[in-house]
């Protein structure tokens, strides 16, 4: 099976810009879940999307948001970006009741 | 009191050794545990999952598991350079709630 991949792998934005970020879980895999990692704050959830529903959501202003598709694959957005959210963002993908949670590459998001 | 604990490290065995990570957690009613190894610039990939009290070994990894202590261990048996990575502890309380992470604990390994 094919892993979680994550496009695009590196973006540069400067301040104020918008950036939409896109995830693919592995096939058959209908949670995914985002992250993002930064090295003062460790792993921080951001939301989790089950059937095209958000089922989490964690601790981040309303700049960040996301969807899911029908086929599971997903996206964050985030909108007037900030210096501090410079970070790795990371989906993660589960297929089961067990929670256990398959990392993609992640995105290295840095802001100008 | 944070929800995952782990000892930042850096914690230094030298190789061949057996290198000891341990976490706690403060939420009684967690059921499932995980430890998930991150190397420098790359993400975080699953090595163990336990649920139950007691110890799950694969490989040369074995976690270890007393809910009523509430900590979860993972031993690395006949360490390896590498080995060196980060590794983090992950905790899901109930159902289908978020997994939380612990800020990982470094452990370097040296030949």
């Amino acid at each position: 099976k094919a892993g979680v991949t994550q496009t695009p792998r590196y973006l540069i934005k400067t301040r104020g810009q918008q950036v939409t970020l896109s995830c693919s879980p592995i096939s058959g895999h209908r949670s995914v879940s985002w992250y993002q990692q930064t090295p003062g704050q460790g792993l921080q959830f951001l939301f989790e999307y089950f059937s095209e529903t958000q089922r989490n959501k964690g601790n981040f202003p309303g700049r960040f948001s996301g969807r899911q598709f029908s086929n599971s694959r997903s996206e964050m957005n985030v909108s007037t970006l900030e210096l501090g959210d410079s970070a790795l963002y990371l989906c993660a993908s589960s297929g089961g009741s067990d929670r256990e949670q398959f990392f993609g590459p992640g995105t290295r998001l840095t802001v100008l | 009191q944070k929800e995952v604990e782990q000892n930042s490290g850096p914690l230094s065995v030298p190789e061949g050794a057996i290198a000891s990570l341990n976490c706690t957690y403060s939420d009684r009613v967690s059921q499932s545990f995980f430890w998930y190894r991150q190397y420098s610039g790359k993400s975080p990939e699953l090595i163990m999952s336990i649920y139950s009290n007691g110890d799950k070994e694969d490989g040369r990894f074995t976690a270890q598991l007393n809910k009523a202590s509430q900590y979860v261990s993972l031993l690395i048996r006949d360490s390896q350079p590498s080995d060196s990575a980060t590794y983090l502890c992950a905790v899901n309380k109930v159902g289908n709630t978020p997994l939380v992470f612990g800020k990982g604990t470094r452990l370097s390994v040296i030949a």
